[in-house]
């Protein structure tokens, strides 16, 4: 079983909003990412944990928190988004960093408003 | 210059033709090279991995690496409507820790009646 689940697939907020998108991935891996992904353009990478600690941070905007409670749940945590934060975001895992395979979720498309 | 490139097409073909697919990179510490699929409003797919120069195949598809050339290629055989997607490549570097994916820009790929 190589899937990564994420959700919301869809979510529509303010400015002025918190909320969490959430990724799992039960296939034993030890490495996991947050990518955002803007039409007609390849995914930009956000954040890598590796084994459960926060290995790159890509200058992502603090509105933006990632979160790694366990091996297998990625969170990220929006807060006072701008419009131009909507995207389609991305949760990819490998088994290790080292291990460039990476197998991505469906994501979840994001509109601020 | 970008770290890869590949030509965004679009790149539309009949039915039944053999789809060629193409990335050159100027990274010579690239050593892991990926193609994934993408459908329209989908998380990526991973088609087809390899670390080394030399052809690997799997069903209709056929990844292709020349590191001499820093040129690598993914063939599609006998090409369905089903084919139609944004094929991206991706490659890394093995720096342990550090290390991530690169992708191209992607392929927009249409497979006509």
């Amino acid at each position: 079983d190589t899937e990564v689940t994420q959700t919301p697939k869809h979510l529509v907020m303010g400015m002025t909003n918190k909320k969490s998108l959430k990724c799992e991935q039960h296939m034993g891996h030890r490495a996991m990412y947050w990518y955002k992904q803007k039409a007609k353009k390849p995914p930009e990478l956000m954040f890598v944990y590796s084994y459960e600690k926060l290995s790159i941070n890509e200058s992502v905007p603090s509105r933006f928190s990632p979160e790694c409670p366990n091996s297998s749940l990625l969170n990220l945590h929006l807060h006072a988004l701008q419009p131009e934060d909507s995207a389609l975001y991305l949760c990819a895992s490998s088994q290790d960093q080292g291990r460039e395979t990476q197998y991505f979720g469906p994501g979840t498309r994001l509109l601020v408003l | 210059q970008k770290e890869v490139e590949q030509d965004p097409g679009p790149l539309s073909v009949p039915e039944g033709a053999i789809v060629s697919l193409n990335c050159t990179y100027s990274n010579s510490a690239f050593q892991y090279f990926m193609w994934y699929r993408q459908y329209s409003r989908k998380g990526p797919e991973l088609l087809m991995y390899t670390y080394s120069s030399g052809n690997k195949e799997d069903g209709r598809f056929t990844a292709q690496v020349d590191k001499s050339s820093k040129y690598i290629s993914l063939f599609i055989r006998d090409s369905q409507p089903s084919d139609s997607a944004t094929y991206l490549c991706a490659m890394s570097a093995h720096t342990g820790t550090a290390s991530k994916l690169t992708f191209g820009t992607g392929t927009r790929l249409q497979v006509t009646l």
